[in-house]
């Protein structure tokens, strides 16, 4: 079956730009996490979606925010562009986004900010 | 606060030798624990997981790690690495009661020379 889709793999913004990113999951997971990846920083929780609702949040500036479809796809915005927000945002389905599941990893969204 | 410690940013290792890869966290409840591994513009694929039991997790490609409670620690090890290990690998956690946020350390970029 199909993996996580993230799309597009490549942006480039200017500061102050917005952007959304859109992420597909594998059919009939319902759990949809995004991280945010840096080479300072490294792997960093945003927020997490469950059935529509956003059941866990990272620490990240209002800037940064998500939704969830009914059919579970996820979109990440993030308004008023910084050049610190210059990352690799990846998308994680889970089946049902239990302690112990796994999640699957999309390839990413390299988003560049000028 | 709760945090994952990578021992080493980087290791190299010859072709066919051992590689053991550390990990340290601290938390003050009960961690779920987690091997992935990351290929150049990839996303992150589970490679092995602790969740309860035995304290020797077997996992894919010949990997294997230990949870020590005591010295809370979970490294992870393959008796004999490939050149196709070379990759970056992170340890991750998710706590008790706290759904699917996942907390990262900063990697460890293996590096297996011929």
């Amino acid at each position: 079956k199909a993996g996580v889709t993230q799309t597009p793999r490549y942006l480039i913004k200017t500061r102050g730009q917005q952007v959304t990113l859109s992420c597909s999951p594998i059919s009939g997971h319902r759990s949809v996490s995004w991280y945010q990846q840096t080479p300072g920083q490294g792997l960093q929780f945003l927020f997490e979606y469950f059935s529509e609702t956003q059941r866990n949040k990272g620490n990240f500036p209002g800037r940064f925010s998500g939704r969830q479809f009914s059919n579970s796809r996820s979109e990440m915005n993030v308004s008023t562009l910084e050049l610190g927000d210059s990352a690799l945002y990846l998308c994680a389905s889970s089946l049902i986004g239990n302690r112990e599941g796994e999640a699957f990893f999309g390839q990413g969204t390299r988003l560049t900010v000028v | 606060a709760q945090s994952v410690t990578q021992l080493d940013s980087q290791v190299p290792v010859f072709e066919e030798a051992p590689v053991e890869l550390r990990c340290n966290y601290s938390s003050s409840v009960s961690v779920y624990l987690f091997w992935y591994v990351q290929y150049p513009n990839q996303g992150l694929q589970l490679l092995l997981k602790y969740l309860s039991g035995s304290t020797l997790v077997k996992g894919i490609n010949g990997f294997e790690a230990e949870f020590n409670k005591s010295q809370t620690s979970f490294h992870l090890r393959k008796p004999s690495v490939h050149i196709s290990d070379t990759a970056e690998y992170f340890c991750a956690v998710r706590l008790d009661g706290g759904g699917f946020k996942t907390i990262f350390g900063a990697g460890t970029r293996l590096f297996v020379k011929a």
